[in-house]
């Protein structure tokens, strides 16, 4: 069973930093694109960043383009987004996806989330 | 950037038929995903490419895609079936993922 879990969100204050990870099992995590995507309180939802299998291609929303870098440990089944600099403007769930390659950017899977609340 | 348009909401009795849209400059050259979301879970994906439907998805969903729009049609709508469905697809101009605003189903 595909299973994605993602843990580190919490409350922040302005202007800090936090690093989210997302645990994946059940399916060869090496082979899969893979994706952010958040959703801030009542609203819908919002692509974040995009990442390679192999980690060699890297794209990024512009909201969020120099403030925050995605990364993965294919040994360690595991996805990560690093932001820094943050805003009012970034709380939300963040959720991981995984891409499937049958179609361009069909997001099959996604985690539960996990609450990031920028607010001082 | 490109943008999709989606209705903020639809209505429909059950056992009627609800047809959900999603706007776009020439989105019929574009593989447009559809995904359904209800109060405090994680969106599933309901209908990819245009049409498909994954494994486990009531034949109840499907979609088509052509000209400027693409739609999602749930036949024979079920009181299960109320939530917020988002359409997707790649914006290869800008290397990016877009969605739709996203669109709530209610069924009456």
């Amino acid at each position: 069973e595909v299973q994605l879990v993602e843990s580190g969100g919490g409350l922040v204050q302005p202007g800090g930093s936090l690093r989210l990870s997302c645990a994946a099992s059940g399916f060869t995590f090496s082979s899969y694109s893979m994706n952010w995507v958040r959703q801030a309180p009542g609203k819908g939802l919002e692509w974040v960043s995009y990442i390679s299998s192999s980690s060699s291609t890297i794209y990024y929303a512009d909201s969020v383009k120099g403030r925050f870098t995605i990364s993965r440990d294919n040994a360690k089944n595991s996805l990560y987004l690093q932001m820094n600099s943050l805003r009012a403007e970034d709380t939300a769930v963040y959720y991981c996806a995984r891409e499937q390659s049958i179609a361009a950017s069909l997001l099959d899977y996604w985690g539960q989330g996990t609450l990031v609340t920028v607010s001082s | 950037s490109y943008v999709l348009t989606q209705p903020p909401s639809v209505s429909v009795a059950p056992g009627q038929t609800a047809r959900i849209t999603c706007g776009g400059n020439n989105i019929g050259s574009k593989s447009v995903h559809w995904y359904q979301q209800k109060p405090g879970q994680a969106p599933v994906l309901v209908v990819y490419d245009d049409s498909d439907r994954p494994s486990g998805i009531p034949e109840r969903f499907s979609g088509s895609n052509s000209g400027n729009t693409a739609t999602l049609t749930i036949s024979r709508v079920e009181a299960g079936d109320e939530a917020d469905y988002y359409c997707q697809v790649w914006d290869s101009s800008s290397d990016s993922v877009v969605f739709g605003g996203g669109t709530k189903l209610t069924v009456l």
